[in-house]
């Protein structure tokens, strides 16, 4: 089992939609999650983080904590075509380091 | 402020050939990891240094593959000898200490390929 689990999509939504991405994980004693965002080519980008249970907003994302499921999630409110990236999943078991999720890959159309 | 500085951007190299990936983070980092990414394994974390120390190479693949963090700007990957499987994406991180805060900040990337 890895340990960070999301699926690889692709996601497709159309353009004012929600995405919603997920991502599991099996360290239980995982204190930070992070939701970093990668244009084709690029380098990851940091987009959120949260390290308690519960809901966190930031513009149009909301990252979600269940720390008793072990699942993390993003939203994405009123999508737009420059959202179209893949969106990693990152889980800090320890002290600074971090496993990332493979990552999914979310495709908005205009 | 400059982002974290990586070189070269691409390479390409020939099996059995070394292989030197340069890395400088943003200043005042006391943080520096060395991932790699494929499309098969994702990104996976090589190597971390904690104010010029190594603190965890337990992903290091093999002996084939050293780092070294001179001083607090600098910071290179070798590989030696390169081998085709080696071939990826190599991806310099910085972060600050410091709470509870661990967000990375990447540098833009080494595309490796090995022939």
């Amino acid at each position: 089992q890895k340990e960070v689990e999301q699926n690889s999509g692709p996601l497709s939504v159309p353009e004012g939609a929600i995405a919603s991405l997920n991502c599991t994980y099996s360290d239980r004693g995982s204190q930070s999650f992070f939701w970093y965002r990668q244009y084709s080519g690029k380098s990851p980008e940091l987009i959120m983080f949260i390290y308690s249970n519960g809901d966190k907003e930031d513009g149009r994302f909301t990252a979600q904590l269940n720390k008793a499921s072990q699942y993390v999630s993003l939203l994405i409110r009123d999508s737009q075509p420059s959202d179209s990236a893949t969106y990693l999943c990152a889980v800090a078991p320890g002290f600074q380091k971090l496993v990332f999720g493979t990552g999914t890959r979310l495709l908005v159309s205009p | 402020d400059a982002g974290v500085i990586q070189s070269p951007r691409h390479e390409v190299t020939e099996m059995g050939q070394e292989v030197t990936l340069r890395c400088k983070p943003i200043s005042g980092h006391d943080y520096l990891f060395w991932y790699r990414q494929t499309m098969m394994r994702g990104l996976e974390l090589l190597i971390y240094f904690n104010n010029n120390v190594p603190i965890d190479d337990s992903g290091m693949p093999e002996d084939r593959f050293s780092a070294k963090m001179p001083n607090a700007s600098f910071s290179t990957l070798k590989i030696q000898p390169s081998e085709p499987r080696d071939s990826a994406v190599y991806f310099c991180a910085s972060s600050p200490s410091g709470g509870a805060s661990i967000k990375q900040f990447f540098g833009p990337g080494t595309r490796l390929t090995v022939l």
